[in-house]
């Protein structure tokens, strides 16, 4: 089945330091990915919509320069959390939308989730 | 996007009972609805879908139910497990925005 590996996990960092999350469809390409926030006991929040080769779009209120993402490839999308505060402290979620409809079956496939903690 | 919210917040359950959770969309035009189960710590993952053509839909102890007319969608769990916790999200047609989820606890 697909898969999508999030990758780190678990980020712990310094206030005011940058912290990248790697997002990679594994075995199918993904011309759209997601990434979303999650915050202890609630539901998960769109952040943005992130397009292979283009710029991503953003929901209202995030802040593209604080948060930045590439997508660079069909596999890959990275989300930079730039100058890091303790309130982007949070549970970070990617998902991918596959392309072939054969495979993936329109169904989003999602991250393990990466948990930063920004001290 | 589409509109999906969720009845009840949290539902609890004994071990070995059945669970029903249920979901309210709100666009008449939606096709293609799908639960994700999301447990503590993990991203979310795929359940079950079901398009609009059926009304019923099986899988391994859990029945997803569409309802048209009142656009409303359940999922059933049958023979409930302590590893059945989490919370669980439906989506339409790959909306990417999620309602709240229902946290669904199970006693031993």
């Amino acid at each position: 089945g697909a898969v999508v590996s999030q990758h780190p996990s678990w980020v712990i960092c310094k206030s005011g330091t940058s912290v990248k999350i790697e997002c990679r469809s594994l075995d199918f390409q993904a011309t759209t990915m997601f990434w979303y926030r999650q915050f202890p006991k609630q539901s998960l929040m769109l952040m943005a919509t992130s397009n292979e080769g283009s710029k991503a779009t953003y929901e209202q209120g995030v802040e593209k320069d604080k948060f930045l993402i590439n997508h660079a490839s069909l596999t890959l999308s990275t989300l930079t959390v730039t100058s890091a505060h303790p309130e982007d402290s949070s549970f970070y979620i990617c998902s991918a939308l596959g392309t072939d409809f054969r495979l993936t079956n329109e169904k989003l496939f999602f991250g393990s989730g990466t948990q930063l903690s920004v001290l | 996007g589409e509109s999906v919210g969720l009845h009840l917040p949290t539902l609890s359950v004994q071990e070995g009972d059945n669970s029903i959770i249920n979901c309210a969309y709100s666009n008449s035009a939606s096709d293609y609805f799908i639960w994700y189960k999301q447990e503590s710590g993990k991203g979310p993952q795929f359940i079950i879908d079901i398009r609009s053509n059926m009304d019923k839909r099986q899988g391994q102890r859990v029945t997803v139910l569409l309802n048209k007319t009142v656009k409303h969608l359940s999922l059933q769990i049958a023979a409930t497990q302590p590893g059945d916790s989490a919370v669980y999200f439906c989506a339409a047609n790959n909306d990417m925005r999620f309602g709240a989820g229902t946290r669904l606890t199970v006693k031993p």
